[in-house]
């Protein structure tokens, strides 16, 4: 059925470094990839998504970009604080009947060193 | 404008008993979604709606019930409650496909 693999499980970068999260997806048919952080003890909330037909969208230090041949997209923060310290879910829109479901990675936890 | 609500925010169940979870919104949104958080798992969505009057299994809906009687609500019901049910639960709704998802605050359920 529909995967998202969500790589790495956690990840602990210096303040000012760079994060990247990369995520594949096994439907070829996606075409929606939104992804959510979401602090401890909050709801997610989306940051940042991308669809199908572009290949890389940026807002200030969030970037992701998407690779629909290989089947993988990934989440790139710039200049890394300690608020972007967090959980953070990809996901992908994996059923072409119009439902809308989304499927999500199993999570990111980064941890941001001052 | 309260968004997405969920009730109750936590709960404990003892084995066998049954219970209802309720996601109130108020954006008149079409598509609503239950979803249970679990260490290391992620996100699994249970079920979901596409509109009133529908409801649809997703990849872990053994154990689990749902009704969208009414557009603003989804309701979530646990007939006979088990341990492997401990989890929190996120509701979330979404305007129209390929659009955000907003989820509500969640439900911390225990069950022992």
């Amino acid at each position: 059925g529909e995967n998202v693999e969500q790589h790495p499980s956690t990840l602990s970068v210096q303040e000012g470094d760079s994060a990247v999260i990369k995520c594949t997806y096994s439907d070829s048919a996606s075409n929606y990839f939104p992804w959510y952080k979401q602090e401890l003890g909050k709801r997610p909330q989306l940051i940042i998504d991308i669809r199908s037909n572009v290949g890389e969208k940026k807002d200030q230090r969030i970037a992701v970009t998407l690779n629909k041949t290989a089947k993988h997209f990934s989440l790139h923060i710039t200049e890394t604080q300690p608020e972007d310290s967090a959980v953070y879910f990809c996901a992908a829109r994996a059923d072409s009947s119009n439902t809308g479901k989304l499927i999500f990675g199993q999570g990111t936890t980064l941890q941001v060193k001052p | 404008n309260a968004g997405v609500t969920q009730t109750p925010k936590f709960r404990v169940l003892k084995t066998g008993q049954s219970m209802t979870l309720l996601c109130a919104q108020d954006m008149n949104h079409e598509y609503m979604y239950w979803y249970r958080q679990d260490p290391g798992m992620g996100l699994r969505l249970i079920h979901y709606s596409v509109g009133e009057g529908t409801t649809a299994k997703g990849e872990v809906p053994d154990g689990y019930n749902v009704s969208r009687l009414k557009k603003q609500n989804f309701l979530l019901g646990l007939e006979s409650a088990a341990p492997s049910q401990t989890s929190v639960y996120f509701c979330a709704t979404s305007i129209m496909l390929n659009t955000e998802a907003f989820f509500g605050q969640g439900t911390r359920l225990t069950v022992v």
